[in-house]
């Protein structure tokens, strides 16, 4: 059974462009859980999505961003006009119920 | 409120020393987990430990060992024999029952000097 899928591992955006993150969860997992990770500090939950339903989106940036788990396909969070800020680690993770598997992160880099 | 507090921001030692990192954390509720990753240089975080709440037992495995006091309210984790290659970052995080957020600590950098 693959793990989480993430990718791309790392995007390079320039300022004012749109990032893309995908997250493919384990086989089976129907959960899938983004946090970010800033430079030099720990994991923050940003949204919990279950199949085309947005759970918890409390950690989410009221703009910019946006997050999408359709019935078809893997989860997408959307980062529009990026900023210099916006460069961290993504994480995804999915769970069948409360047990949470990480991807291995996206790398965002805004220059 | 939930909060996780790894107060060593950065250890180093020299190989074959042992290491305790520290986890401390604050939960109201009586039924919680908590966790250690480990977050190497490559960026990925690789998990090393669930433990429920209702478990106080230590752990151990291989040189890695925790200690779990609920008293304290401390999740310690303690590497014997140090390797270069246990340099990392490593993070406790805690998560509530019925709830699915996890909330991660600041992390602790250990960096084990060959």
């Amino acid at each position: 059974n693959a793990g989480v899928m993430q990718n791309p591992r790392h995007l390079v955006r320039r300022r004012g462009q749109e990032a893309r993150l995908r997250c493919s969860p384990m086989k089976g997992h129907s959960h899938v859980y983004w946090y970010r990770q800033l430079p030099e500090e720990g994991l923050k939950f940003m949204v919990y999505l279950q199949k085309e339903n947005i759970i918890d989106e409390s950690g989410m940036p009221k703009e910019r961003f946006s997050a999408e788990f359709p019935k078809e396909g893997p989860s997408i969070l959307r980062i529009q006009q990026v900023v210099r800020g916006d460069s961290a680690a993504y994480f995804c993770a999915s769970s069948p119920r409360e047990e949470q598997y990480f991807g291995p992160g996206t790398r965002l880099t805004v220059t | 409120a939930q909060k996780v507090t790894q107060a060593q921001t950065e250890i180093s030692v020299v190989e074959k020393e042992d290491v305790t990192l520290d986890c401390v954390y604050e939960t109201r509720d009586t039924t919680y987990y908590l966790f250690w990753y480990k977050q190497p240089p490559s960026g990925e975080l690789v998990f090393l430990i669930r433990r429920n709440s209702f478990d106080e037992q230590n752990e151990i495995s291989g040189r890695y060992s925790w200690n779990f006091q609920k008293s304290t309210s401390s999740f310690n984790f303690t590497i014997t024999a140090s390797q270069v290659v246990d340099s990392a970052v490593y993070f406790c995080a805690l998560s509530e029952s019925g709830t699915y957020k996890y909330i991660f600590g600041t992390g602790t950098r250990l960096k084990v000097l060959a």
